[in-house]
């Protein structure tokens, strides 16, 4: 899978837009970006998937360059409930089965 | 819908003690079952994954080792725990039947704490 890289940190206010952008310079033809969120003491829980340019939902929009080497994820707006650390991937999709490499993810702090 | 249910939720075990935690999904058939492990402050790492009844691949080399004795049903294991093995277990499944991309949703977690 494709190695990636992510801020370890970012700090944010209620309101705020925040985005984090993920760099994956040595993505393939195939592979997607998948972008999760774990909060403390659960499971990550996906948000978002994307190949190429934008995909919005009801949660986040995934922003992917014409280049596809870094991806950015947007929280629109962010809640001190959206304090968590997000998990930036890339793998092959379609394959039936995937092991999906978690790095250190971004640990976002919402503060009042 | 599917569910997936791991327990205990937390475990406080010494060393040298056994483990046997166990993972069941419910409402699909023929999942790719995953354990992962995550330490303080760390990202998650794969331990073992399955992609069928008797079928155990693992990642690592370890004190651990895993079962799947049902489609739905995963257990990890160990006969002798060491405190490096402290962390945070958490199990997922994946390849949901007619999905087009392989996420993985993931259970609540067993919080094992070896002293």
């Amino acid at each position: 899978l494709a190695k990636t890289t992510q801020p370890i940190s970012m700090d944010s206010y209620e309101g705020q837009e925040v985005n984090i952008t993920c760099s994956h310079n040595n993505i393939a033809t195939n592979d997607y970006i998948t972008w999760y969120q774990q909060f403390p003491s659960q499971g990550p829980r996906f948000i978002i998937q994307g190949y190429k340019t934008k995909v919005t939902n009801e949660v986040a929009s995934l922003f992917i360059p014409a280049d596809r080497k870094s991806s950015t994820l947007s929280l629109p707006r962010v809640s001190l409930s959206d304090t968590a650390v997000y998990y930036c991937l890339v793998g092959p999709m379609n394959t039936g089965f995937q092991k999906l490499v978690f790095g250190t993810g971004t640990r976002l702090l919402v503060s009042p | 819908s599917q569910t997936i249910h791991q327990w205990p939720a937390t475990l406080v075990q010494p060393v040298g003690s056994p483990l046997s935690l166990e993972c069941t999904v419910e409402g699909t058939s023929n999942p790719n079952l995953y354990w992962y492990r995550q330490a303080a402050g760390r990202g998650l790492q794969l331990l073992f994954y399955s992609v069928g009844i008797g079928q155990i691949s693992s990642e690592v080399p370890q004190n651990l080792s895993a079962s799947r004795p049902q489609d739905r049903q995963f257990i990890l294991s160990s006969k002798k725990l060491l405190l490096s093995d402290s962390g945070f277990y958490l199990c997922a499944w994946g390849g949901a039947s007619g999905s087009v991309t392989d996420t993985q949703y993931f259970g609540p977690g067993t919080r094992l704490t070896v002293l």
